[in-house]
């Protein structure tokens, strides 16, 4: 399967745990973003990623949320100290980028369904 | 403020009868996306529409742009059941490589 995939599919965690998803992308895709989405909304947008580079980030992304991308490939999005307000889909999708312009078509993965109690 | 709109936000309907679902922005836009989802899983990408006044057709879905580039529709012929499933349109502006999405439409198509 070359589609995006992510890992876990579902995260269940007490209130105050650390929570890390990994989320890996079409391999010839340099762009990566991250995606929540809450029950009844369409997706809120929280990061993006060309290559390595964080280039764009949501006010949505608190300082408890932090996301990487170290070798240009795949990715984590961790969340420190969860909430409950925390619970979500949290979702990634890849695109094939180009120099600006191009209307950059994204595939997202199937999720990660977060609940904490 | 909402960026994109969507409406209606649900509709259920017989198997066999058309529909249109409709995504409006305050904002001019430099493409916009539609995408399926179902339940427990990511939004499928159906299509992407760049030019103003652009119609694209998928079988028995037909997307519309509109010619100043701030709305678009997606009618849907004959609806069968497995066209259920949450409408998403996704827009992206200009400026930047965010995309923003809509609430989506929420189809039920009853046998």
């Amino acid at each position: 399967d070359t589609g995006v995939s992510q890992n876990p599919r579902h995260k269940i965690t007490k209130r105050g745990q650390n929570v890390t998803f990994r989320c890996d992308p079409i391999s010839e895709h340099n762009r990566l973003y991250w995606y929540r989405q809450t029950l009844g909304q369409g997706p809120e947008f929280l990061t993006y990623f060309q290559n390595e580079a964080q280039l764009e980030k949501s006010r949505l992304l608190s300082d408890r949320f932090s996301a990487e991308r170290p070798k240009g490939s795949f990715s984590t999005l961790e969340i420190q100290r969860t909430e409950q307000g925390d619970s979500a889909m949290y979702l990634c999708a890849s695109s094939l980028g180009s120099g600006g312009g191009a209307h950059n078509e994204q595939f997202f993965g199937p999720g990660t369904r977060l609940t904490v109690l | 403020t909402q960026l994109l709109e969507q409406s209606p936000q649900f509709l259920s309907i017989q198997e066999g009868e058309n529909l249109t679902v409709y995504c409006n922005s305050s904002s001019v836009f430099s493409s916009l996306q539609w995408y399926r989802q179902e339940p427990g899983e990511g939004p499928v990408l159906l299509v992407t529409v760049v030019t103003g006044g652009e119609v694209k057709k998928l079988k028995r879905l037909t997307f519309q742009f509109g010619d100043a580039r701030k709305d678009s529709s997606l009618h849907i012929t004959a609806a069968q059941p497995g066209d259920t499933g949450l409408y998403l349109c996704a827009l992206r502006l200009f400026t930047g490589n965010q995309f923003y999405f809509g609430t989506g439409t929420s189809l039920t198509v009853i046998p």
